[in-house]
């Protein structure tokens, strides 16, 4: 079955200092990953996601995300934190099902600290 | 586009009350999905529809909860007798997965502000 692990609740960073949000997947097949942000009392935002190409995926906001097939992991990252970064971040898988499901982590809390 | 809309942003109830939560697509999305997000759970996947039909409700908790989707432009998700344990934040997501008669092979999913529901 497909599944994401987010092994961090909690990220934090100090403003100016590069960021990174770990996930590793298991996937039956190419995996369809995605990231998605939550501000405070707010929906899930899309962020970014890697289909196939480069490992190197970049998307909103100054966000990238590095596919790491040989470690099955897709961590988000960003040169630079800023404080209005801080917001819940869930990674997510598509469902081997291919009927646009996703299958999402349980999300990692990032503060970023002026 | 509006973006997917959802109503009301915030239902307070009594226990044992009848609870429905509207949502309104993105127009010309063939999915919508109901999530429940809670502190304790985080976000659980409870029913989605494909072109107004039920896909997967495996996720959905007791026969208190049903959600239908009359048309492709509205659903709803009811609660019926409510609990205080059903208090949570409850997301509605829509996304294009064929456009055109083709598969975008998208599958990103645009989420709604949500409904915030507490349940006394």
């Amino acid at each position: 079955a497909q599944s994401v692990a987010q092994p961090e609740d909690q990220v934090n960073v100090a403003e100016g200092n590069p960021l990174t949000v770990k996930c590793t997947y298991s996937v039956s097949g190419n995996p369809y990953l995605f990231w998605y942000v939550q501000y405070p009392n707010r929906g899930l935002q899309f962020l970014l996601k890697y289909i196939t190409g480069d490992n190197l995926v970049k998307g909103s906001y100054g966000f990238e995300a590095e596919f790491n097939k040989s470690q099955t992991s897709f961590h988000l990252k960003k040169p630079s934190a800023l404080v209005s970064d801080s917001a819940l971040y869930f990674c997510a898988v598509r469902d081997s099902s291919n009927t646009g499901k996703l299958i999402f982590g349980q999300g990692t809390t990032l503060q970023v600290k002026p | 586009d509006a973006g997917v809309i959802q109503s009301p942003r915030h239902e307070v109830t009594e226990m044992g009350q009848e609870v429905t939560l509207r949502c309104k697509p993105i127009s010309g999305h063939d999915y919508l999905f109901w999530y429940r997000q809670t502190m304790m759970r985080g976000l659980e996947l409870l029913i989605y529809f494909n072109n107004n039909v039920p896909i997967d409700d495996s996720g959905m908790p007791e026969d208190r909860f049903s959600a239908k989707m009359p048309n492709a432009s509205f659903s709803t998700l009811k609660i019926q007798p409510s609990e205080p344990r059903d208090s949570a934040v409850y997301f509605c997501a829509s996304t294009p997965y064929y456009s055109g008669g083709k598969h975008t092979n998208t599958d990103t999913q645009y989420f709604g502000p949500g409904t915030r529901l507490t349940v006394l």
